[in-house]
């Protein structure tokens, strides 16, 4: 059965870097045919859809959070972890991470489809 | 952008009612080499992660009641209840997946009357 879960700072000061880690058990993240994702929810609010990344380390990115955001994944650990830069109080949420499905669309490249598997998600506050 | 909008945005219904929500899209969702809409609807309970029930607009995952149903196609889809149950409390959650920036509805929040 696949389990993801989120590790990392509950707490981390404006203008640093927040970090959190991803570790998925139940399946190999170097499986082809899921791309695993980061997806938060500011308190009482709504899905924003962070960043996503194949094994492969390809990567597709929220063009807001673009400038601000490093997706990452070690296979050997069978981790992903995300890195959002400069952080301020408007980044606090539940950071959840996940797992899409993909569809091939030739070249050995895919497009992210619906998510299939959520974490429980960790609340990351950002304040001094 | 993709621009996804809910409506309504909170919703009662009765036990045993028909519940449903509205979602539409800024620009269509439906690929028209395969003549599928790339929508999902997602059910999120309080202080739970957000839970898959319908992908390609009308697809119901596994395991989810058949009392869940999607319809609709180009911009304009429906989440449908059939029968509403007091576990089906909770915010649903539409996402379009046409393009590589994925995009989610605000949210209705459904709620027993």
């Amino acid at each position: 059965q696949l389990q993801l879960q989120e590790s990392g700072p509950g707490l981390v000061k404006p203008s640093e870097t927040l970090s959190l880690t991803c570790t998925v058990s139940g399946d190999s993240i170097s499986s082809s045919t899921y791309y695993w994702g980061w997806i938060r929810q500011p308190p009482g609010k709504g899905l924003d859809w962070i960043g996503s990344i194949y094994y492969s380390g390809s990567t597709y990115y929220n063009p807001s959070l673009k400038s601000r955001i490093t997706i990452s994944v070690d296979t050997s650990k069978n981790q992903f972890s995300l890195k959002l830069s400069s952080v301020t109080a408007a980044d606090t949420a539940v950071y959840y991470c996940a797992r899409h499905t993909v569809r091939a669309i030739g070249g050995g490249n895919y497009y992210l489809n619906w998510i299939d598997s959520w974490g429980q998600g960790t609340l990351v506050t950002v304040s001094s | 952008d993709f621009v996804m909008t809910q409506s309504p945005d909170s919703l009662a219904v009765s036990l045993g009612e028909r519940a449903t929500i509205n979602c539409k899209s800024s620009q269509s969702v439906l690929y028209s080499p395969d003549n599928k809409n790339y929508l999902a609807w997602y059910q999120q309970k309080p202080g739970q992660p957000p839970k898959l029930l319908i992908y390609w607009a009308s697809t119901r995952e596994s395991g989810v009641p058949d009392r869940f149903s999607g319809s609709g196609s180009g911009t304009d889809f429906t989440l449908t209840i059939s029968s509403l149950q007091a576990e089906d409390v909770a915010v649903y959650y539409c996402q379009q997946y046409y393009t590589t920036s994925i995009t989610f509805g605000q949210g209705t929040r459904l709620e027993i009357k």
